[in-house]
């Protein structure tokens, strides 16, 4: 079963806009990790926070962590056309963080 | 190499028929990982190898799926008496193996049982 939720499954925005999509999940984790997949081949490592860490900047992109909460958000400001993909939350869980459990995925398309 | 590399890159087979797809990590990358991910969902743990050994075959779905990883770099991952079900993008992702690390993946085997 999959770990991490990701609200909302689909995102419309127009370029230049911030987007922002969250992650939810279940149990403890080590670390939260964000990925990009475009046409549905490989996905691409943008971003990873561990569990002592609130927030984390690379670029356009922002990730808080609120491990009260369970959740995450990945920020992206002044979106461009080729941010255009699925973004992924992936959580590394304490027992073998090695390995990750991903999430179902949101759908960003940036309209220009 | 510079990066994973997986092939075929597309393999159509027949129901019923044995498959191997192959995974080529990152050169120095202990830790080798396959997932396997359906139109429209997120990628579904299959097993993650620490070198030569599986450390987690939890997500192997049944007796049918098996991988192997001799030599410690390339692995493959092989399917007895494929079924339609088994349709999908499979992806090898590598890593450096230490705890918390990043994930390098590969462009994926598309594999259609028809």
């Amino acid at each position: 079963s999959q770990q991490g939720e990701e609200d909302p499954q689909a995102l419309s925005i127009q370029e230049g806009e911030n987007a922002t999509m969250n992650c939810s999940y279940k149990t403890s984790i080590n670390n939260l990790q964000w990925y990009r997949q475009n046409s549905g081949r490989g996905l691409v490592h943008l971003i990873l926070i561990r569990s002592n860490e609130r927030e984390k900047h690379s670029g356009r992109l922002r990730v808080t962590l609120d491990t009260s909460k369970k959740s995450s958000s990945l920020l992206i400001t002044a979106s461009r056309a080729a941010d255009t993909a699925s973004y992924f939350c992936a959580t590394g869980l304490i027992q073998g963080a090695q390995k990750l459990v991903f999430g179902q995925g949101t759908r960003l398309t940036i309209n220009p | 190499g510079a990066g994973v590399s997986q092939t075929p890159s597309n393999k159509v087979t027949e129901k019923g028929k044995y498959v191997e797809l192959r995974c080529d990590p990152i050169s120095g990358h202990t830790a080798l990982y396959w997932y396997r991910q359906s139109l429209g969902q997120g990628p579904e743990f299959l097993i993650y190898f620490q070198g030569t050994g599986a450390a987690d075959d939890s997500g192997l779905p049944n007796d049918r799926f098996f991988a192997v990883r001799p030599e410690g770099s390339v692995s493959t991952l092989k399917i007895q008496r494929t079924e339609r079900g088994d349709s999908a993008v499979y992806l090898c992702a590598s890593s450096l193996g230490v705890q918390g690390g990043g994930y390098t993946f590969g462009s994926g085997t598309r594999l259609t049982v028809v």
